[in-house]
Parts: C-alpha cells; sequence; structure tokens
C-alpha cells in the first residue's frame, strides 16, 4: 500500500500563531487526500477533502479560512492553522485515497500532535 | 444523516478468549464498510473492508466481519485474541466518493 508521511510529528506553538503541517505520499501520486482530526479519546472527524491543483473541500463546521490547505502537487498536500489558538490542540491526521470501487482504500499518515499554548 | 455507531467503547478480555465488536450503520445508497486498527503509537491500518459479494470478509491478522445488510451492521470477529491485539478498533463507512465516516472507536485490552 501507499506509504505517508506527515511533518512534523508533534509540534507547539503560541496562541496566535500559524502552523504548518505537510503530508506526503511516498510511493504513490495521490489527487485525493483527506485531513482528519482526532480528540483525545474520542474518533476522527473528517475536516476536508484535499485535491490536487483545485480548492479543497470542507466539511461542514470546518472554518476553511482557519484550516487552509494547499495540495500542490501529487506528493504533497500540506494544512496550516492559522492563528491558532488552545482549542485547536489535537492529533490531525492525514490518508491518501488510493482506487475506486472495491479497490477504494485509504492510506493513513501517523498524525501530528498539535499543542496551542 | 449518516452515521456510524461502535457499541463498546472498553472492552477487556484474556489471551486465547474470542472477541466480536459491534458496528451499525446508518448510510442512504451503496455503502463500503471498513474495519481500521490503531496499534499504541502507530498510525491506522486497515483490517478488512466490504464493498460487496460475499459477505463475510477475512482481513490480516486472523480477523473478519459479517456484513449483515437487514440489520444494518458490519461486526468483526476473531476466535482467539493475542495479546498484540491490543489496540484501538475504528469500525468506517464510505459512500461512492470515498470519505470515510468513522466511529467512536473501542479500546481493546488483551491481558496476558
Amino acid at each position: 500500500g501507499a506509504v505517508v508521511s506527515q511533518h512534523p510529528s508533534r509540534v507547539i506553538c503560541k496562541s496566535g500563531t500559524s502552523v504548518k503541517i505537510e503530508c506526503r505520499s511516498l510511493d504513490f501520486q495521490a489527487t485525493t487526500m483527506f485531513w482528519y482530526r482526532q480528540f483525545p479519546k474520542k474518533s476522527l472527524m473528517l475536516m476536508a477533502t484535499s485535491n490536487e491543483g483545485s480548492k479543497a473541500t470542507y466539511e461542514q463546521g470546518v472554518e476553511k479560512d482557519k484550516f487552509l490547505i494547499n495540495h500542490a502537487s501529487l506528493t504533497l498536500s500540506t494544512l496550516t492553522v492559522t492563528s491558532a489558538h488552545p482549542e485547536d490542540s489535537s492529533f490531525y491526521i492525514c490518508s491518501v485515497h488510493t482506487g475506486t470501487g472495491s479497490t477504494d482504500t485509504q492510506y493513513f499518515g501517523p498524525g501530528t500532535r498539535l499543542t496551542v499554548l | 444523516a449518516q452515521s456510524v455507531s461502535q457499541h463498546n467503547h472498553h472492552v477487556i478480555l484474556s489471551e486465547a478468549a474470542s472477541l466480536e465488536l459491534g458496528c451499525n450503520y446508518s448510510y442512504g445508497g451503496t455503502v463500503n464498510l471498513f474495519w481500521y486498527v490503531q496499534y499504541p503509537g502507530q498510525h491506522l491500518q486497515l483490517l478488512l473492508k466490504y464493498f460487496s459479494g460475499d459477505p463475510l470478509v477475512k482481513g490480516i491478522k486472523g480477523f473478519e466481519a459479517e456484513f449483515i445488510k437487514s440489520k444494518f451492521s458490519f461486526n468483526l470477529r476473531k476466535p482467539s485474541v493475542q495479546w498484540s491485539d491490543t489496540a484501538e478498533y475504528f469500525c468506517a463507512a464510505a459512500n461512492s466518493w470515498g470519505k470515510l465516516q468513522f466511529g467512536a472507536g473501542t479500546q481493546v485490552v488483551v491481558t496476558p
């Protein structure tokens, strides 16, 4: 399957600053990547669909101006948390979408732990 | 509204015991079903998936799941667990666009 990396794995920042998280597909060209947020002891919540070469599609309730997504190439999508606040502290996970129909699969990155002080 | 629910949030069992985790979904139209596992400190990994055909799906590491359409269920089973099966298990569903919706997850702890 596809190998997905995220960088950084862990970041601590001050309130009001912006943080960029990278998601790379190391061995697969991904036209579609997904960004999830995982709260402690809770499930993953889909934030947005990242489409290569076009605007991301955000889920209801997710502020697109707060969580900027750029999918500039087939191997890289970035999530920028702008003007971060403590409530943005969370575990952010990306996935690479491959296949269609019966081969439809997502491969997940290891996640990025964001702590906003 | 589309939803995925997992019945148990926390399960503790001994090695060699059988495991069954419940999952129910509420989706209109075509739905694809998945079970993912997250071992401590590791990323999500696909255990198995169902798209069509045989409702009994076999996955990795001895896991299987049965799709029962009349009950909107996709329960995960393993006849005999090992200590290494300690992990968090997520049921998920997706429509034809591939967007996954996850259940709340079940933390499974296997004691030696």
